[in-house]
């Protein structure tokens, strides 16, 4: 099993509609979990980080599974705007280890 | 604040040849590191440093190598380049490198490097 796994997509929805990633990770030690986003020929950039009890920034929410070894990202209500790649990070040491990332593509 | 900058932003190389990336931030970062991303490879680490004089290897450290003499700056060079690697190089900073979740790691804007 992958330290970190995605699922690539793409995720077409349209513009207005709520789509959920998932990210699974290997590690049972790892201690911080992060959503960054990737527009396309750029660098990674932090969304939010993932905290235990759940998080909420805007319309992102971020949610921790411990028991189940994942996290998740909720977008509601998509923007244009939000079409990018989507990458989880965990990091279960001094090392930050990203999943391949999940393409959303918003249209109108 | 600039905050992480590389440079160069493109290069092209022929095999066998030397270079080297720079990076550098201005946040004071004890934190450094570099990642190559490639097409449906994801993002993986090559080398870390955690403070000034201290490096280590992350995940594909063959062929780079990296020195950390001062806080601002994380070169990687590139010892005898190859097709394979041919990829997009990251740089990235962070305070303290702990993992903590307000740790945020900051990224460069890449280098793109192509190897013929």
């Amino acid at each position: 099993r992958k330290e970190v796994e995605q699922d690539p997509g793409p995720f077409n929805v349209p513009e207005g509609a709520t789509v959920a990633f998932n990210c699974t990770y290997s590690n049972s030690a790892s201690q911080s979990f992060f959503w960054y986003r990737q527009d396309c020929r750029k660098e990674p950039k932090l969304l939010m980080s993932v905290y235990s009890s759940g998080n909420e920034d805007g319309r992102f929410t971020a949610q921790l599974n411990r028991a189940s070894q994942y996290i998740s990202l909720l977008i509601r209500d998509s923007k244009l705007s939000d079409s990018a790649t989507y990458l989880c990070a965990v990091n279960p040491s001094f090392t930050l280890t990203f999943g391949k990332g999940t393409m959303l593509l918003v249209s109108p | 604040n600039a905050g992480v900058t590389q440079t160069p932003k493109f290069q092209v190389l022929k095999t066998g040849q030397s270079m080297t990336l720079q990076c550098a931030q201005d946040m004071n970062h004890e934190y450094m590191s570099w990642y190559r991303q490639d097409p449906g490879m994801g993002l993986r680490l090559i080398h870390y440093s955690v403070g000034a004089g201290i490096t280590d290897q992350g995940e594909v450290p063959n062929g780079y190598n990296v020195s950390r003499s001062t806080t601002e700056d994380f070169p990687l060079r590139l010892l005898s380049a190859a097709p394979s690697q041919t990829s997009v190089y990251f740089c990235a900073s962070s305070m303290t490198g702990t993992g903590g979740s307000t740790d945020t790691q900051y990224f460069g804007p890449g280098t793109r490097l192509t190897v013929l």
